[in-house]
C-alpha cells in the first residue's frame, strides 16, 4: 500500500541551524514527492515538488529512490519557517490523486 | 479574489443529521477533492472528481457522499453513517499542468 511517513512530529531548532524534515514514503510505481507547507492561519500551500528540482525559500529536497526518502533541507533556518510541512505523494496512473504524511511541526526559535 | 472557497467555516451537527459542506473554485481546474484533517494524522483523501459527472472515492470513502454537477463546485455530504464525522474537512482542486494543489480554508465540523 502506499504511505509516506514523517517520524517527527514537532522539530525545533535555533535560528541559523541547519534544518532536516524527514519524509519516507513507499510506492510500488514511479513516485511523485511534494512537500507542502502551512503557515499559521495560511491555507495549505506548495513547497517545492521533486520534479521540479528548484530551490524555494532556501528549502531543497532531493528524491532518494534507493531510500525511497524525500527529506527537506534547509542550511539556516529562520523564524518566518516556522509551520507545519506535509511531505506528500501523487499516486495513480496519471498522478491524479494523492497521500499525505501526518507531517512536521517545525519550530524555529530566536 | 479567485480561489477556492469553502463554507461554512464552522458547522456544528447533531448526531443522526446529515450535513453538506460547500466548495466552489474559479481556477477553472478539472479535478478536486475532499480531505479530511486530525491531529497527528495527516490529510486523508475522501472522495476525488477528474471531470464533471465523475468522482472516486479515496481512502476514507466510507458515511461520506460527493457529486459533481458542475466544474466550479464539489460539495460533500457528511451522512448519519459516518462514526466519527467531528473533522477539520478541506478541499482542493489540482492544476494539471503542474500536478499542484490549491486548498480552501476549510470547514471545522463539530458533531453534538
Amino acid at each position: 500500500a502506499q504511505r509516506v511517513t514523517q517520524p517527527e512530529k514537532l522539530l525545533s531548532v535555533f535560528k541559523g541551524a541547519p534544518v532536516e524534515l524527514k519524509c519516507n514514503y513507499s510506492y510500488s510505481g514511479s513516485p511523485e514527492l511534494f512537500w507542502y507547507v502551512q503557515y499559521s492561519r495560511q491555507r495549505l500551500q506548495l513547497l517545492l515538488r521533486h520534479i521540479s528540482r528548484e530551490s524555494i525559500k532556501g528549502f531543497t529536497a532531493d528524491l532518494n529512490k534507493g531510500e525511497t526518502s524525500f527529506h527537506l533541507k534547509k542550511p539556516f533556518a529562520q523564524e518566518e519557517d516556522s509551520a507545519m510541512y506535509y511531505c506528500a505523494l501523487s499516486r495513480g496512473n496519471y498522478g491524479q490523486n494523492f497521500v499525505f504524511g501526518p507531517g512536521t511541526r517545525l519550530s524555529v526559535l530566536p | 479574489d479567485g480561489g477556492i472557497t469553502q463554507s461554512p467555516k464552522y458547522l456544528f451537527r447533531k448526531e443522526g443529521q446529515n450535513v453538506t459542506l460547500s466548495c466552489e473554485q474559479n481556477l477553472n481546474h478539472d479535478a478536486m477533492y475532499w480531505y479530511r484533517q486530525d491531529p497527528g494524522q495527516g490529510l486523508r483523501l475522501i472522495y476525488y472528481s477528474q471531470i464533471v459527472n465523475d468522482f472516486q472515492k479515496g481512502d476514507i470513502a466510507e458515511g461520506y457522499s460527493v457529486s459533481r454537477e458542475k466544474k466550479e463546485s464539489f460539495p460533500l455530504t457528511v451522512t448519519s453513517a459516518q462514526k466519527n464525522p467531528t473533522a477539520f474537512y478541506l478541499c482542493a482542486s489540482r492544476d494539471h499542468s503542474y500536478n499542484e494543489q490549491f486548498f480552501g480554508p476549510g470547514t471545522r465540523l463539530t458533531v453534538l
